[in-house]
């Protein structure tokens, strides 16, 4: 299958900084790459869809000046956690769509997990 | 809204079969995931249903009925390293965005 990668794969940050998260798809291009947020022992929580070339689209509840999008080209897309409090600690995952007309696969990235001090 | 509902916790034998359920309410259904994840973990893509049917790949299997809003996953000669959390997720059309479900943990015991 084809590879997303993340970076950083974990990160401890001050509560009121920024910490930016990228995300690649590394052999194919994604229109359309998904950030989900992740607590422990819970499912994934869809935060937002990231398309190339156009704003990102927020799930309810999840504010957009906190979260901040950018999916600046088709094999990149970041997420920046702004102004951090130790309730954003999580374990922070993308995606990269890949879908046909009968096909539908999302390949995630390795996570990245937030602690917020 | 959406929902989906998966049992919580399977328990099984190495070498056995196991069947995880999944009904699902919601709008605009496109079509029904599955993804593997262990402690730790990324999910991982295991199957994929747009039409109502059965598709395998391998040792797992993926079932979908679109008339009963209800799939399954189909896991066979279950080997230990099966033992993780297993999602069954809602693809919906108008962004192709995808809802997960609670998530099934399977403990495969020897």
């Amino acid at each position: 299958g084809a590879v997303v990668s993340q970076h950083p794969s974990w990160v401890i940050c001050k509560s009121g900084t920024s910490v930016k998260i990228e995300c690649r798809s590394l052999d194919f291009q994604a229109t359309t790459m998904f950030w989900y947020r992740q607590f422990p022992k819970q499912s994934l929580m869809l935060m937002a869809t990231s398309n190339e070339g156009s704003k990102a689209t927020y799930e309810q509840g999840v504010e957009k000046d906190k979260f901040l999008i950018n999916h600046a080209s088709l094999t990149l897309s970041t997420l920046t956690v702004t102004s951090a409090h130790p309730e954003d600690s999580s374990f922070y995952i993308c995606s990269a769509l890949s879908q046909g007309q009968l096909t539908y696969e999302q390949y995630f990235g390795p996570g990245t997990r937030l602690t917020v001090t | 809204g959406q929902s989906l509902e998966q049992p919580s916790e399977v328990t099984a034998v190495e070498g056995a079969i196991v069947q995880i359920n999944c009904t699902y309410q919601t709008s605009g259904f496109y079509g029904l995931s599955w993804y593997q994840q262990h402690d730790g973990g990324a999910p991982t893509f295991l199957s994929y249903n747009a039409l109502d049917g059965l598709e395998e790949t391998g040792r797992f299997s993926s079932f979908l009925s679109r008339s009963d809003s209800y799939g399954y996953l189909l896991l066979q000669e279950l080997q230990m390293k099966d033992s993780a959390s297993y999602f069954c997720a809602v693809v919906r059309t108008g962004g192709f965005k995808t809802i997960f479900g609670a998530g099934t943990r399977l403990f495969v015991k020897a």
